[in-house]
C-alpha cells in the first residue's frame, strides 16, 4: 500500500508563474516530511523539509505547506524558473525512521 | 503487498563484518537502484541494474558489491564494514522506456549502523 502519494505524474508551468506540487499521505503517525528534486541521470537532492509541529516552511523560492488534518502537503515554487524542471519526490517518516516516498511529479517550466 | 521491500529495516553490526541488504520488487519494473542517504539527506546513487545487467556503477568502494539474480531482486553485499558506511540505504525501482520519472518506487530504507 502506497502510504505517500503524488497523484500528478507531471506538471507544466510557465516561467515566472507559481508551481504547486502536491503530496498526500495516509499514516497519521508521520511527523517529518521532505521534498527531493531529481535531474535526469542524477540522484535526488534534498530540497526542503517540514516537521509536523509547523504548517509552513520557507526557503527562498520554495515553500512547503503541511495540512495535518487533511494529511496533505504541497511544495510551492515562486517564481518558477526553467532550471526548476526536474522530478520532485515527497517523502515522509515517522517514529520508526523509515522513509516512505511518493512516485514523483515531473515538473516542466516553459520559458 | 509492499511494492519494494528491503530487508532488514535495521542493521547494527561491528566494524570489519560482512553484511547483505536485500531488495525485492513485485511491480514488474525492469530497473532497480541502490541509493545511500548521507547526513545531509542527499540521496546518492550507488548502482543501477536493468534486466539483471549493471548500467550505473558510481564511485563507491569495491567493498560494496551488488547482485541481481533476476530483475525483481537487487541485493547489496558489503564487505569489511567501516564506521563511515553507517547510513540509510534505499532501494528503488522503475519501468524504463517511458518518461524518465515514470513508476519510481522507493523501498522504505535500511538503517545501517556500524559500531
Amino acid at each position: 500500500d502506497q502510504q505517500v502519494k503524488q497523484n500528478s505524474p507531471s506538471l507544466s508551468v510557465q516561467e515566472g508563474r507559481i508551481s504547486i506540487l502536491n503530496c498526500d499521505y495516509t499514516n497519521s503517525m508521520f511527523d517529518y516530511f521532505l521534498w527531493y528534486k531529481k535531474y535526469p541521470a542524477e540522484g535526488p537532492t534534498f530540497l526542503i523539509s517540514i516537521s509536523s509541529i509547523k504548517d509552513k516552511n520557507e526557503d527562498g523560492r520554495f515553500t512547503v505547506f503541511l495540512n495535518k488534518s487533511a494529511k496533505h502537503l504541497s511544495l510551492h515554487i515562486v517564481p518558477s524558473q526553467p532550471g526548476d524542471s526536474a522530478v520532485y519526490f515527497c517523502a515522509a517518516s515517522g517514529a520508526g525512521n523509515q522513509f516512505y516516498f511518493g512516485t514523483g511529479t515531473s515538473l516542466t517550466v516553459i520559458p | 503487498d509492499t511494492a519494494v521491500s528491503q530487508t532488514p529495516k535495521y542493521l547494527v553490526t561491528q566494524m570489519g563484518n560482512d553484511k547483505s541488504i536485500k531488495c525485492e520488487q513485485n511491480l514488474g519494473h525492469d530497473t532497480m537502484y541502490w541509493y545511500k542517504q548521507d547526513s545531509k539527506k542527499f540521496l546518492k546513487i550507488m548502482f543501477s541494474y536493468n534486466n539483471k545487467e549493471l548500467i550505473i556503477n558510481e564511485t563507491v568502494p569495491n567493498r560494496f558489491s551488488p547482485k541481481s539474480p533476476d530483475k525483481a531482486h537487487l541485493n547489496l553485499h558489503i564487505n569489511s564494514l567501516e564506521l563511515g558506511d553507517s547510513a540509510v540505504y534505499f532501494c528503488a525501482s522503475r519501468r524504463t522506456g517511458t518518461a524518465f520519472n515514470y513508476g519510481y518506487t522507493f523501498g522504505s530504507g535500511t538503517r545501517l549502523t556500524v559500531v
